[in-house]
C-alpha cells in the first residue's frame, strides 16, 4: 500500500528565510507526487506537482519542490518565506496503476511564519 | 468559474442521527472525490465517482456511508446512523477527465462533521 510521511507537525521560521517542509513516501512503481496548501476556512489548494523531468519542479506563489528517487523524498522548499504563507500543507502520492490511482495524503504539516 | 462547493460547511448531530453532505463538482467535471480528515490526521480517500458511477469505493470505511451521484452532476454522502468516530472533515474534489488523469484535483472548502 502506498503511504506518505510529514514527520513534522508543526514548522516555525522567521519572515524572510528560507523554509522546508519534509515528506517522504512510499509507492510501487513511478510516482505521481502533490503539494497541496490549506488556508485556513480553504478547501485545499493545488501548489505543485512532479510526474516525470526534471526533479526540481516549480509551483504557485515561489514554491518548489526537489524529488529524490534514492531517498523518496519530495520536500517542499521556498527560499524566502512570507507571513501569508502561514497555512496547513499536505503532500500527497499517486500510484500509477488502478486503486493506486487513487491520492495518498500526509498528516498535514503546519507552516508558522514569524514577522 | 465557480468552483466546488460543498454544504453544510457545518454539521452537528447526535449519534445515532442521519446526515446528508452534498458536493457541487465544478462544471465539467467528470471526476468526484470524497476525502475524510479525522481528528487532524491524514486527508483520507474514501471514494471516486466518473459521471454517475462508481469508479473505486475502497475507501468507503463501512455500509452506514453511502455515496450517490445521480445523472453525473452534484454528489450527495450520507451517514446513517452516524457514530461519534465520524466526526472530521468531509472534503470533496473534482477533476476532468483526461485519460491517464495525472492532474490536480480542485477541492471544496470542506464539510465539517460533529456527532456528540
Amino acid at each position: 500500500a502506498q503511504s506518505v510521511a510529514q514527520p513534522e507537525d508543526q514548522v516555525n521560521v522567521a519572515e524572510g528565510n528560507p523554509l522546508t517542509v519534509k515528506c517522504t513516501y512510499s509507492v510501487s512503481g513511478n510516482p505521481y507526487l502533490f503539494w497541496y496548501v490549506q488556508y485556513p476556512n480553504r478547501g485545499l489548494q493545488f501548489l505543485l506537482k512532479y510526474i516525470t523531468g526534471d526533479n526540481l519542479v516549480k509551483g504557485s506563489y515561489g514554491f518548489e519542490a526537489e524529488f529524490n528517487k534514492s531517498q523518496t523524498s519530495f520536500h517542499l522548499k521556498k527560499p524566502s518565506a512570507l507571513v501569508s504563507d502561514s497555512a496547513l500543507y499536505f503532500c500527497a502520492v499517486r500510484g500509477p496503476s488502478g486503486s493506486a490511482r487513487q491520492l495518498t495524503f500526509g498528516s498535514g504539516t503546519q507552516l508558522t511564519v514569524l514577522p | 468559474e465557480a468552483g466546488v462547493t460543498q454544504f453544510p460547511s457545518h454539521s452537528v448531530i447526535e449519534k445515532g442521527q442521519t446526515v446528508t453532505l452534498r458536493c457541487d463538482p465544478i462544471s465539467g467535471h467528470d471526476n468526484l472525490y470524497w476525502y475524510r480528515r479525522v481528528m487532524g490526521k491524514e486527508i483520507k480517500f474514501l471514494l471516486h465517482f466518473v459521471k454517475e458511477s462508481k469508479q473505486d469505493e475502497s475507501g468507503m470505511p463501512n455500509n452506514r456511508f453511502l455515496a450517490e451521484r445521480t445523472g453525473g452532476t452534484y454528489s450527495t454522502l450520507k451517514v446513517q446512523p452516524a457514530e461519534l468516530e465520524d466526526s472530521g472533515v468531509y472534503f470533496c474534489a473534482s477533476s476532468p477527465w483526461t485519460g491517464r488523469n495525472t492532474g490536480e484535483l480542485f477541492f471544496g472548502e470542506g464539510s465539517r462533521l460533529t456527532v456528540l
